[in-house]
């Protein structure tokens, strides 16, 4: 299978532990972005790769999450000190082009 | 900023029968406009977009979309609908010219409802 895939599929944390999320993109595409999703909404947008460089992040992301892409080719998306807010779908999407391609997802639950 | 709205939670419709999903949008700049698609456990896949040229697009599975700038809109059509159409459908917008990367907001979606 060649499209994106996130890891894990599900998670369940007790709140203020740290988790970590990984996602392999499409392999030929240069943008890498990390979305979150909770039920009844679309996907919020939360940052941005370019290739290795993250290129955006949203206002809306705390500082306890963080994002990586250090060779250019798979992410990783930090939480630390995950609150119950917390709780929600996590997408990867990939681009080379205008349309992104979006993994299956991971679904956190902060206890 | 750039705003996407979906006015219909849920639309329901006939087999065999068209269909039409809302969705309006706001930008500063020009827009770039996709609509995309969930089925259950599955995640979000491409159906069309729109970027420059011909109002109509035409996308995977028969739909298309058409795109107004003076009402801001670019409602997902399909001239006859099955029941594997079944699905919750997101439209999105980027703006152009951005000059701070790709960022793409989504609506909160409709969720389409075809009865056999």
């Amino acid at each position: 299978d060649t499209g994106v895939s996130q890891d894990p599929r599900h998670k369940i944390t007790k709140r203020g532990q740290n988790v970590t999320f990984r996602c392999d993109p499409i392999s030929e595409h240069n943008r890498l972005y990390w979305y979150r999703q909770t039920l009844g909404q679309g996907p919020e947008f939360l940052t941005y790769f370019q290739n290795e460089a993250q290129l955006e992040k949203s206002r809306l992301l705390s500082d306890r999450f963080s994002a990586e892409r250090p060779k250019g080719s798979f992410s990783t998306l930090e939480i630390q000190r995950t609150e119950q807010g917390d709780s929600a779908m996590y997408l990867c999407a990939s681009s080379s082009a205008d349309e992104q391609f979006f993994g299956p997802g991971t679904r956190l639950t902060v206890l | 900023a750039q705003s996407v709205a979906q006015p219909e939670d849920q639309v329901n419709v006939a087999e065999g029968n068209p269909l039409t999903v809302k969705c309006t949008y706001s930008v500063s700049g020009n827009p770039y406009l996709f609509w995309y698609v969930q089925y259950p456990n599955r995640g979000l896949q491409f159906l069309l977009k729109y970027i420059t040229g011909d109002n109509l697009v035409k996308g995977s599975y028969g739909f298309e979309a058409e795109f107004n700038k003076s009402q801001t809109s670019f409602h997902l059509k399909k001239p006859s609908a099955l029941v594997s159409d079944s699905a919750l459908y997101f439209c999105a917008v980027r703006e152009w010219p951005y000059t701070g990367g790709f960022k793409t907001i989504f609506g909160a979606g409709t969720r389409l409802f075809v009865k056999a």
